[in-house]
């Protein structure tokens, strides 16, 4: 049961411009949104995230949107650098259960 | 600060082998998870410890896979027999308490049954 889906593999952005990555979820009870960027052959690492109670939170160049009555959540990037580049997964806990989407592939061309 | 260690990095093995993996958790984290990542999907928690007690293990294959944290510091996660469905990346994190949602991870150890 994927109570967390990130429906896109893959997403190309030409450097400088806006990446938007989305996550979808289906457990209303969830309050609480987590981003994580993963590089290759390394653990992921927390990037940020979102309380229930809120519909925005900002750091630096990341932005996270929280819409409750489309259970729906999206990661902004602006300005995208090739750095970038990654796979990012969005999370949600639970009790005391995490559950994590599929991922997004983020390549950011130079 | 040191990072969530992990050993091995990478291992191979035929089915119905066993194997076990370790983690050391950040000093002072509470709170540690094993994961198992099968390529293309995202993490699936396996076993949270708080301390050297067990949280939630829901989600843990019981009949092949175990798991132990002595002494409430580092851990190990043990496969055996291994099935060939359970080459995946095994994924360690702590945080610093229970409650805590920001997990810190390790590199991961990836697993290949032949």
């Amino acid at each position: 049961d994927q109570q967390v889906k990130q429906n896109s593999p893959s997403l190309s952005v030409q450097e400088g411009r806006i990446s938007i990555l989305n996550c979808d979820y289906t457990n209303s009870m969830f309050d609480y949104f987590l981003w994580y960027k993963k590089y290759p052959a390394e653990g992921p690492t927390f990037l940020i995230s979102i309380s229930s109670i809120k519909d925005k939170n900002e750091d630096g160049r990341f932005t996270v949107f929280l819409n409750k009555s489309a259970k729906h959540l999206s990661l902004h990037i602006v300005p995208s650098q090739p750095g970038d580049s990654a796979v990012y997964f969005c999370a949600a806990p639970t009790g005391n259960q995490f559950y994590f989407g599929t991922g997004t592939s983020l390549t950011v061309i130079p | 600060e040191a990072g969530v260690a992990q050993s091995p990095r990478y291992k191979i093995i035929e089915k119905r082998q066993s194997v076990a993996f370790w983690c050391n958790p950040i000093s002072g984290h509470a709170t540690l998870y094993w994961y198992q990542q099968i390529l293309g999907q995202g993490p699936k928690l396996l076993i949270q410890f708080q301390n050297n007690g067990v949280v939630d293990d829901s989600q843990l294959p019981k009949d092949r896979f175990s798991a132990e944290r002595l002494k409430g510091v580092d851990s190990t996660l043990k496969i055996q027999p291994a099935k060939l469905e359970d080459s995946a990346v095994y994924l360690c994190a702590s945080s610093p308490y229970g409650g805590a949602y920001e997990q810190y991870f390790g590199p991961g150890t990836r697993l290949t049954v032949t």
